[in-house]
């Protein structure tokens, strides 16, 4: 079935810094959706991405679609103590359900 | 205000019962969905349900059951067959299986 690799498992920044969480699929990604989930919490939704090539900017954060509906990627620059959390992607393979990347967990060093 | 509750968000049981959680929603959607998440890990299909009384078995229903009566309600019920059930559990909804899914505040269950 669909699968949705995500890296990577955490990433390590300085305040100030940019993050970057990618996921990949070997086979044509439907729809992207991008959740966020701070400590704690519960998963937010982002964002969703469906065209081919298609980037969308919210202040500091933009997300991409590859060209190929293989791959999507969310950066965020400059990172803030807010953005401390897991970001998951979500494919939309499927009509029922949506298929889970296993998260990135963004860390802000002390 | 529209939304989807989860209830309790704590709940402590002893092992062997059975406990049943809570997931109600008024966004009037069609689909819902129970999700385990264990520590630093993703997010793990337990059962969902595209329309009332029907749902089907996600990828770790053993030891779970799930009920869809109403449209507005999808209770799971952690059976004493689960064989670790302390995790935390998220009710979800959408509109449609593949679309922006809203999720409930969730409930840490721990059994001891």
């Amino acid at each position: 079935g669909q699968q949705v690799m995500q890296i990577p498992q955490y990433q390590h920044v300085q305040e100030g810094e940019d993050f970057t969480t990618y996921c990949n699929s070997s086979t044509t990604l439907s729809n992207i959706q991008w959740y966020k989930q701070r400590p704690g919490g519960h998963p937010v939704f982002l964002i969703q991405l469906v065209k081919s090539g298609e980037v969308k900017k919210q202040k500091r954060l933009t997300f991409q679609f590859g060209e190929a509906k293989k791959n999507s990627s969310l950066h965020i620059t400059a990172t803030q103590t807010t953005d401390v959390g897991t970001y998951f992607c979500a494919d939309g393979y499927s009509n029922y359900q949506l298929i889970w990347g296993a998260g990135t967990k963004l860390i802000i060093k002390p | 205000d529209g939304g989807i509750t989860q209830s309790p968000k704590y709940l402590f049981r002893k092992e062997g019962q059975n406990v049943t959680l809570s997931c109600e929603q008024n966004l009037n959607h069609d689909a819902m969905y129970w999700y385990r998440q264990d520590p630093g890990q993703g997010l793990r299909l337990i059962y969902y349900s595209q329309i009332v009384n029907d749902f089907q078995k996600g990828d770790i229903a053993e030891g779970y059951s799930v009920s869809r009566e109403k449209k507005e309600s999808f209770p799971l019920t952690v059976t004493s067959a689960q064989k670790n059930p302390t995790a935390f559990y998220l009710c979800a909804s959408s509109s449609q299986g593949n679309t922006e899914a809203f999720f409930g505040q969730g409930t840490r269950l721990t059994v001891v």
